[in-house]
């Protein structure tokens, strides 16, 4: 257990709903990433977070996704109008520092089904 | 695009034997770092390496960056069941100075 928190676990939905996760960093630390990871690739890049400030958007980001971190403690996720193709883990990690490249705690990740 | 690429995709091995996994970008790397994935469970730290041609060893683990920073290995030593999972290394990405670009892989798998 790393400390960062993710909820739901697994999400099933059907095609055309909304969906929301929620990640619970690390309470000390000030930086967030949002990752997608699909079978038998590694963790592509969503979105990123310094205190609440979103700094960094994929830019193959779909406009249907958005994320939001008030008051710079948890964030969350949003995806609408969900397509079969939104069917990923999607991960969290959190880190500590003001600039660079430390190492990221991540969370057990969200499993989303799109049927 | 900056890519970084891992092989092998799948390395089978005996238990007891030796395990590598290559790691080289298109581009030059300030530094690089490597996670583990066990089966189920999400990416774990193993390792930040910066300096060229660093070597760092964790037990049974030896990490190396190359010369040019752009390439790096991750090699382990007598394999044991617990190593079991992907390996990934991941690097800067050129057009940002927060996100990282992550390689494919190389899954570890013990034979029976």
């Amino acid at each position: 257990d790393t400390g960062v928190s993710q909820d739901p676990r697994h999400k099933i939905t059907k095609r055309g709903q909304n969906v929301t996760f929620r990640c619970d960093p690390i309470s000390e630390h000030n930086r967030l990433y949002w990752y997608r990871q699909t079978l038998g690739q590694g963790p592509e890049f969503l979105t990123y977070f310094q205190n609440e400030a979103q700094l960094e958007k994929s830019r193959l980001l779909s406009d249907r996704f958005s994320a939001e971190r008030p008051k710079g403690s948890f964030s969350t996720l949003e995806i609408q109008r969900t397509e079969q193709g939104d069917s990923a883990m999607y991960l969290c990690a959190s880190t500590l520092g003001a600039r660079g490249y430390n190492e990221q705690f991540f969370g057990p990740g969200t499993r989303l089904t799109v049927l | 695009g900056q890519q970084v690429m891992q092989i092998p995709q799948y390395q089978h091995v005996q238990e007891g034997e030796d395990f590598t996994t290559y790691c080289n970008s298109s581009t030059t790397l300030s530094n690089i770092q490597w996670y583990k994935q066990r089966p189920g469970g999400h990416p774990v730290f193993l390792i930040q390496l910066v300096k060229s041609g660093e070597v760092k060893k964790q037990k049974r683990l030896t990490f190396q960056f190359g010369e040019a920073k752009k390439n790096s290995s991750l090699h382990i030593t007598a394999t044991q069941t617990t190593d079991v999972g992907t390996y990934f290394c991941a690097g800067p990405f050129m057009d940002s100075n927060y996100q990282l670009i992550w390689g494919a892989g190389t899954k570890l798998i013990i034979k029976p």
